[in-house]
């Protein structure tokens, strides 16, 4: 069965300084993956995806994440973090297409990102 | 556009009451998923509509959890004989078609707090 691991509970950064959030996936064929943020009385807005194709995958609001296949994981990353960009991050993977689970995502737990000015 | 809506924004009731939770999808989206999320986790599935029928329930945990989508557009998550240990917030999503790649938008939520 697939999942999806974040190591990091929580993480405090200072503004200006750089981010990578981690994400550990298990699953047995390529995955589809996904970065979904979640701010306070918000929905889970989508960052980035991969499914092929170049491994370096560019989302919103300055976000980009790496699909690394031999290290099972596909970490987020952000040169420069913003106050607004305290949120809680989820990783997710989503199952292939040929199963009736076809569009499922099974999410990490989350990481909760501090931004201290 | 509008956007995924879910009513009602939160609910309270008492342990072994019938809840219903209500999800409007995005118009046109044929695919539509619930999730549920406790606290301090990341979110669960448990059912995926594709068109009227229901693909996949095997997030459901128990036989007190039943959600249709008799027309194909709006869904209703129905928990019978809620338990506490039902609190949660209840995500409901859609997407165009239903496949792996595709992004799926997220409703704000239900809180449901089983008192």
């Amino acid at each position: 069965a697939q999942s999806v691991t974040q190591p990091d509970i929580h993480i405090t950064v200072s503004e200006g300084a750089s981010l990578e959030l981690r994400c550990n996936y298990s699953y047995g064929a390529t995955p589809y993956l996904f970065w979904y943020v979640q701010s306070p009385g918000q929905g889970l807005q989508l960052l980035l995806k991969y499914f092929s194709g170049d491994t370096l995958v560019q989302g919103i609001k300055g976000f980009e994440a790496e699909f690394k296949r031999s290290q099972s994981s596909f970490n987020l990353r952000k040169p420069s973090v913003h106050w607004s960009d305290a949120a809680e991050y989820f990783c997710a993977v989503g199952a292939e297409a040929g199963g009736t689970s076809y569009g499922k995502l099974t999410f990490g737990q989350g990481t909760i990102l501090t931004v201290h000015p | 556009g509008a956007g995924v809506s879910q009513t009602p924004s939160n609910k309270v009731t008492e342990k072994g009451k019938y809840v219903e939770l209500r999800c409007d999808p995005i118009s046109g989206h044929t695919a539509l998923y619930w999730y549920r999320q406790s606290l301090g986790q990341g979110p669960e599935f448990l059912i995926y509509f594709q068109g009227t029928g229901a693909a996949d329930d095997s997030g459901l945990p128990n036989d007190r959890f039943f959600a249709v989508r008799p027309e194909g557009s709006v869904s209703t998550l129905k928990i019978q004989r809620t338990e506490r240990g039902d609190s949660a917030v209840y995500l409901c999503a859609s997407s165009l078609m239903g496949t792996g790649q595709e992004t799926q938008y997220f409703g704000p939520g239900t809180r449901l707090l089983v008192l």
